[in-house]
């Protein structure tokens, strides 16, 4: 079975500053990874995904994920944070048969001003 | 805005009832999910619909239920409720049927709290 671990609970950086949130999977066959943001109160809102092709996936406002197989990651980037990217992250898996998608716990990101 | 609506927002209820949360998928959707988000659970994959047939079961309690609609839309029914039952239950919609990659969008959740 697919799995999702996130080591990370809570992620704290300055504003300006790159952020990095972990992800790493375990699936049995070829993995599709999702990250999704969670802002208080509201739904789970899709970032980016990687599903084949380049290890570099961009997405909304400005994160990016890279896709790394040999260290099963696929941890989540942005160059420049802002307070307002201030929420939870979630990365998720499912593999190439027919199976849900599988979430991690959560990061929870805090940008300082 | 994802497209995927959820209703009702917020249900409080008592222990031992029974509730209905709806769903009405994205436009042109054919694939429905089910989620429980709770604090010490996390996110927890319920049960798939396509087209109007179950596809997969997860942590899905034998006191819930759901369908989904020749129009699509989707039910979850909870029975006989119990305090940790509380949670943000999501409604995810997508395309495909199969796992293909397609992206799968979710609602805003509806918050349910069981006193």
């Amino acid at each position: 079975a697919q799995s999702v671990a996130q080591p990370e609970d809570q992620v704290n950086v300055a504003e300006g500053n790159p952020l990095t949130v972990k992800c790493t999977y375990s699936v049995s066959g070829n993995p599709y990874l999702f990250w999704y943001v969670q802002y208080p109160n509201r739904g789970l809102q899709f970032l980016l995904k990687y599903i084949t092709g380049d290890n570099l996936v961009k997405g909304s406002y400005g994160f990016e994920a890279e896709f790394n197989k040999s260290q099963t990651s696929f941890h989540l980037k942005k160059p420049s944070a802002l307070v307002s990217d201030s929420a939870l992250y979630f990365c998720a898996v499912m593999d190439s048969g027919n199976t849900p998608l599988v979430f991690g716990k959560g990061t929870r990101l805090s940008v300082i001003a | 805005d994802s497209g995927v609506t959820q209703t009702p927002k917020h249900l409080i209820t008592a222990t031992g009832q029974r509730v209905t949360l709806r769903c009405s998928p994205r436009s042109g959707d054919l694939s429905v999910y089910w989620y429980q988000q709770s604090l010490d659970q996390g996110l927890q994959f319920l049960i798939h619909y396509y087209n109007g047939e179950e596809r997969a079961k997860g942590n899905i309690l034998e006191r819930f239920s759901a369908q989904q609609f020749p129009d699509l839309h989707s039910e979850l029914n909870l029975s006989s409720l119990e305090l940790g039952d509380s949670a943000l239950y999501f409604c995810a919609s997508s395309v495909a049927d199969r796992s293909s990659g397609n992206t799968i969008y979710f609602g805003e959740g509806s918050w349910l709290t069981v006193v």
